[in-house]
């Protein structure tokens, strides 16, 4: 069936370090692969998307490199700092039944000062 | 933050209750989703509402509905509450179906069914 997972429910890393949150997806179909950050009490905020024709996408302090013969996705975050503290989705979603995001379960990246 | 409102931002009601929220959608986006996110889980998709009709729907039962008005604002309804529906309840809008990369998501409802 469709699934979006994620390889580690909590990642804590130190200020200034790199951080990287992975997620395997189960659906080779999927167009896009989105990234987003939830804070506490809020929804879900758009980080960074990537094609599925694509392998890397660069943003600012933040990197989306997906492998699709492994059926894999990693967001890398650059310099992390203690507002990057939250909880990291990935979603997939297709152009032909595009109606909807689909969710991995998410990894809570805490930053220690 | 976003231009996705939701009201309100927490409740509490009893099960077999019906419960109503709402949900203004960011200006510009004709098109709406409602998802349920349980603790410690992801958003799961309920459906979503585009030209005021029903658009897709996810593994949810006949009790979950909603509307879309023609200033594309929407509503979520559950009746017969059940403990399991405790949840986050969150709105995403987007500016045209089918763009989902480009969905901005409400604060979201917290809703606790007793």
């Amino acid at each position: 069936g469709e699934s979006v997972g994620l390889h580690l429910p909590t990642l804590s890393v130190q200020e200034g370090d790199n951080s990287i949150i992975n997620c395997a997806y189960s659906n080779s179909a999927s167009d896009y692969f989105i990234w987003y950050k939830q804070e506490s009490g809020k929804g879900p905020q758009f980080i960074i998307d990537i094609r599925s024709n694509m392998d890397k996408r660069q943003g600012q302090r933040v990197t989306v490199l997906l492998n699709k013969t492994v059926k894999h996705l990693s967001l890398q975050i650059a310099a992390t700092q203690p507002g990057d503290s939250a909880v990291y989705f990935c979603a997939e979603t297709r152009m032909d039944s595009s109606y909807k995001l689909i969710f991995g379960s998410g990894t809570r990246l805490l930053v220690r000062p | 933050e976003t231009g996705v409102t939701q009201s309100p931002t927490h409740l509490i009601k009893t099960r077999g209750q019906q419960v109503t929220l709402r949900c203004s959608s960011q200006s510009g986006h004709n098109t709406v989703s409602w998802y349920q996110q349980a603790l410690g889980q992801g958003p799961q998709f309920i459906f979503q509402y585009y030209r005021e009709e029903e658009n897709g729907r996810g593994n949810f039962p006949p009790r979950f509905s909603g509307l879309q008005f023609p200033n594309y604002s929407s509503e979520l309804n559950v009746n017969a509450l059940e403990l399991d529906d405790s949840a986050l309840y969150l709105c995403a809008s987007t500016p045209e179906v089918g763009r989902n990369t480009e969905a901005f998501f409400g604060q979201g409802t917290r809703l606790t069914v007793v």
